[in-house]
């Protein structure tokens, strides 16, 4: 799983800010999840991406994030205005093409770590 | 309600000891597939067993080994012989279909101690 890259390890931010977490899923890869990690909390589903399209949003907040996987570069997950309740460990987890089966295990990225202060 | 449910929030056994982790799950799927993951102070996450629910044996990995009971809902995740590094928090997951994400109970942290 060493080779899901997510960067930054760490980000700080006020709140009001934006924040931008990426994901650089293992090579040959074509699909990305993003969980979220609230403390003392299990991984919960936000969005599942795969390059240039959207096909499951729906544990992502209304308002506020967002998340691409273009056809060049790393998936984004971008939270605007961030607030306290923010901060958290985001994980993404990339699959390849065909997406999983049900035996399919998640590699998952380090994570990044977001405080909002 | 949940779908993975792990009921010990803090377990502790001393080294070379046997421990026990408990999940249990709630699908209406007949085929899906489950897995336990490790997280260490660290914070990644490190699969470690995975079992599919037509699979007639129990997995087995090394020190670990999932006590399947399919019947009672229970995927239970067994440490052989436990080390200092096997402290950690541990979670238990569960993926219904294929292509959808994997759901994950709230834990369990496991420590050790000599």
């Amino acid at each position: 799983n060493a080779g899901v890259m997510q960067n930054p390890r760490h980000l700080v931010r006020r709140r009001g800010q934006e924040a931008r977490l990426r994901c650089s899923p293992m090579k040959g890869h074509s699909h990305v999840y993003w969980y979220r990690q609230l403390p003392e909390e299990g991984l919960k589903f936000m969005v599942y991406l795969q390059k240039e399209n959207i096909i499951d949003e729906s544990g992502m907040p209304k308002e506020r994030f967002s998340a691409e996987f273009p056809k060049e570069g790393p998936s984004i997950l971008r939270i605007q205005q961030v607030v306290r309740g923010d901060s958290a460990a985001y994980f993404c987890a990339s699959s390849p093409p065909g997406g999983v089966r049900e035996n399919t295990e998640a590699f998952f990225g380090q994570g990044t770590r977001l405080t909002v202060v | 309600a949940q779908k993975i449910t792990q009921t010990q929030p803090g377990m502790f056994v001393q080294e070379k000891e046997a421990v026990t982790l408990d999940c249990t799950y709630d699908t209406s799927d007949p085929s899906y597939g489950l897995f336990w993951y490790k997280q260490p102070s660290s914070g990644e996450m490190i699969f470690l067993i995975y079992q599919g629910s037509y699979d007639q044996q129990n997995a087995t990995e090394g020190r670990y080994s999932l006590n399947f009971q399919k019947a009672r809902k229970s995927a239970n995740l067994v440490i052989s012989a436990s080390q200092l590094g096997d402290s950690a928090m541990y979670f238990c997951a569960m993926r219904e279909k294929a292509g959808t994400a994997l759901i994950f109970g709230k834990g369990t942290t496991l420590s050790v101690s000599s």
